[in-house]
């Protein structure tokens, strides 16, 4: 499978709690993107690097929230101190040099926080 | 603040009706993402439009996009039960690097 992948597919976590998701994106893709979806809504941005540059982060990442690539190959994104509102799916993707901003979405991570 | 809104957000067809779903956005943007996500499912892309008047087709679907009129309309023609999916749009604001801001997305239910 070449696809973008997500580890794990589900978390359930009480609050307060620290969880971490990783995503191994397209092999030939430098870019990554880790984007934020509620039930009933589209996915909203988060932040995404360039190989291992962290370029941009949105104003939804609150200090709790941090993501890293140190290689330039996969991503985690660490969310600490959980609350009931960091309940979502969590979607990684990426995309090439040229790609035109096309984004190849993986499957997500889903977090529960009780 | 850039905004994209879809129109319905819900909407029940026959099979084999036709039906336009449409994608409204706030600010000058020459790219347009339409993509899919089914039920538990992550997206998968369906179009990308780059620059005003283009139109593109595959099987049952096709999308344009007018960027004057800030305006985009993705097409259903003689639907059938597998286009059931949710469709979302979303337009790139950081001049393609993939920033995208995503419409709140429109349930297609496709009955037979």
């Amino acid at each position: 499978d070449t696809g973008v992948s997500q580890d794990p597919r589900h978390k359930i976590t009480k609050r307060g709690q620290n969880v971490t998701f990783r995503c191994d994106p397209i092999s030939e893709h430098n870019r990554l993107y880790w984007y934020r979806q509620t039930l009933g809504q589209g996915p909203e941005f988060l932040t995404y690097f360039q190989n291992e540059a962290q370029l941009e982060k949105s104003r939804l990442l609150s200090d709790r929230f941090s993501a890293e690539r140190p290689k330039g190959s996969f991503s985690t994104l660490e969310i600490q101190r959980t609350e009931q509102g960091d309940s979502a799916m969590y979607l990684c993707a990426s995309s090439g040099q040229g790609m035109i901003g096309e984004l190849f979405f993986g499957e997500g991570s889903r977090l529960t926080v009780l | 603040e850039l905004k994209v809104e879809q129109n319905p957000l819900f909407l029940s067809m026959q099979e084999g009706k036709n039906y336009t779903i449409y994608c409204n956005y706030s600010t000058t943007s020459d790219r347009l993402y339409w993509y899919r996500q089914d039920p538990g499912k992550s997206l998968e892309s369906l179009f990308v439009l780059l620059s005003n008047g283009a139109v593109k087709q595959e099987g049952r679907l096709m999308a344009s996009l007018d960027t004057k009129a800030r305006l985009s309309t993705l097409h259903i023609t003689a639907a059938v039960h597998d286009l059931s999916a949710t469709y979302f749009c979303a337009v790139d604001y950081g001049g393609s690097q993939g920033n995208l801001i995503f419409g709140k997305g429109t349930k297609l239910s496709v009955k037979p």
